[in-house]
């Protein structure tokens, strides 16, 4: 069973919309959730959460814990076709989500 | 800025042959990863290392090993490669302790004919 869910599994949106990807997880003992943005290559880091309730901004992209239902969320607003990608949730360095795929259409 | 590097981006192997995938990253990290990356699976962890000469297996380590006999250096070895090894391959590493950023290679796509 995963221990960790994503979704939706994949989004089509128009550029200029706001997208918001969820990420589930079952794990309680952990000291991070990290979201990753992979496009053609490997991954790279956007956001390490550790706290519940504290939002974490960069430009259009914001991300935020709620340890006590077990969830994050990652928002993309004014979305961009350079935003299209597969974005990753994963808790501490060893359990990965399944990841969204995210394409954004001009 | 940290550099992760993997000796291959491209690989083609025979089913039966032995297969090294080297990792090398230059920030002296103490944790190094290997993973593999599937359609519908998303990655999965196959062993890390926390320490030279230290590894634990991951969530499939089944037909994989591993060496870590050099801080900056985590080798992937397939004993016997066979066809359902055919999958992408990304190292990472990151410094000690739990949670901290993994910063990933640009990965190894493999072919195992």
């Amino acid at each position: 069973e995963d221990k960790v869910v994503q979704s939706p599994l994949s989004l089509v949106v128009h550029e200029g919309d706001t997208v918001t990807l969820n990420c589930s997880y079952e794990v309680t003992n952990f000291r991070s959730l990290l979201w990753y943005k992979q496009e053609k290559k490997a991954p790279t880091f956007l956001f390490m959460l550790t706290s519940s309730g504290i939002e974490k901004k960069s430009g259009r992209l914001s991300s935020i814990l709620d340890k006590k239902e077990l969830f994050s969320i990652l928002n993309i607003t004014a979305t961009q076709t350079g935003d299209s990608a597969i974005y990753l949730c994963a808790l501490s360095r060893l359990v990965f989500g399944k990841g969204t795929r995210l394409s954004v259409i001009a | 800025d940290v550099k992760v590097t993997q000796s291959s981006r491209y690989l083609v192997k025979r089913t039966g042959e032995k297969v090294f995938l080297e990792c090398v990253q230059d920030m002296d990290h103490e944790n190094m990863f290997w993973y593999r990356q599937d359609p519908g699976l998303g990655l999965r962890l196959i062993y890390f290392s926390y320490d030279v000469k230290m590894k634990e297996k991951g969530d499939i380590p089944e037909g994989y090993s591993v060496s870590r006999e050099k801080k900056e250096r985590f080798s992937l070895i397939l004993e016997s490669a066979s066809t359902n090894q055919t999958s992408m391959y990304l190292c990472a590493s990151s410094f000690s302790g739990w949670g901290e950023t993994q910063y990933f290679g640009p990965g190894t796509r493999l072919l195992v004919l």
